[in-house]
């Protein structure tokens, strides 16, 4: 079936270090693919998506490019902050019509040290 | 406020005991989806509707585990007899309209089975 395997936390950066997070996924037909941040205490929140292949989500400094050829969509932000301190969850529905169930990875807990 | 409410925050149950978790969707949207999502895991999908009908329960583990949708807005998702491997976060996500990909959590009930 569907899956979706990202990088395994934690990880620990020092403000303003550039950040990547690998995910890969395995599905067929065209998935749409999501970021997703859970800050503490707090619940899901999509961070970013993209529908298609070479489409680039983006939001709040982050980005992530849908891959087809490498089945990736990494993670980055060029310069972290405190703030972005979280566990991120990369995320696939199965295909590009409509809302269907979304497959997470295992998610990535971030630590940004000041 | 206008987001996914769910109730109660947090559930403690004895081994055996029946308990009811309630989601309250952002109004309109028609998709309505559950999670369950374990310590240090991510959310895995449980059962999903649109409107009224239960359109997937593939993900439920257990006869154990309802979910109900009467009128095509609040969800309640029901687990009898609860066992100890039923402690997880229960995320309610809705979508829909014109949020064509996107699925909006609750805060997630926590339940934990003494």
């Amino acid at each position: 079936g569907d899956s979706v395997t990202q990088m395994e936390g934690p990880v620990t950066l020092s403000e303003e270090a550039f950040l990547t997070i690998n995910c890969t996924y395995t599905a067929t037909g065209y998935p749409s693919l999501f970021w997703y941040v859970q800050y503490p205490g707090e619940g899901l929140q999509l961070l970013l998506k993209a529908t298609k292949a070479d489409d680039k989500g983006s939001n709040k400094g982050f980005e992530a490019t849908y891959r087809k050829e490498t089945t990736s969509f990494h993670l980055e932000k060029g310069s972290v902050q405190v703030s972005d301190s979280a566990v991120y969850f990369c995320a696939l529905t199965p295909t590009n019509s409509g809302n269907t169930p979304l497959v997470f990875g295992k998610g990535t807990r971030l630590s940004v040290i000041a | 406020g206008a987001g996914v409410s769910q109730s109660p925050r947090y559930k403690v149950a004895k081994r055996g005991q029946d308990v009811a978790l309630r989601c309250d969707p952002i109004s309109g949207h028609v998709s309505l989806f559950w999670y369950q999502q374990a310590l240090g895991q991510g959310p895995e999908f449980l059962t999903y509707f649109q409107n009224e009908a239960q359109l997937d329960k593939s993900g439920l583990p257990s006869d154990r585990f309802f979910a109900e949708r009467p009128e095509g807005s609040v969800s309640t998702l029901k687990i009898q007899r609860t066992q100890q491997e039923d402690s997880a976060v229960y995320l309610c996500a809705t979508g829909g309209g014109r949020a064509l990909y996107e699925q909006y959590f609750g805060p997630g009930t926590r339940l934990t089975v003494t």
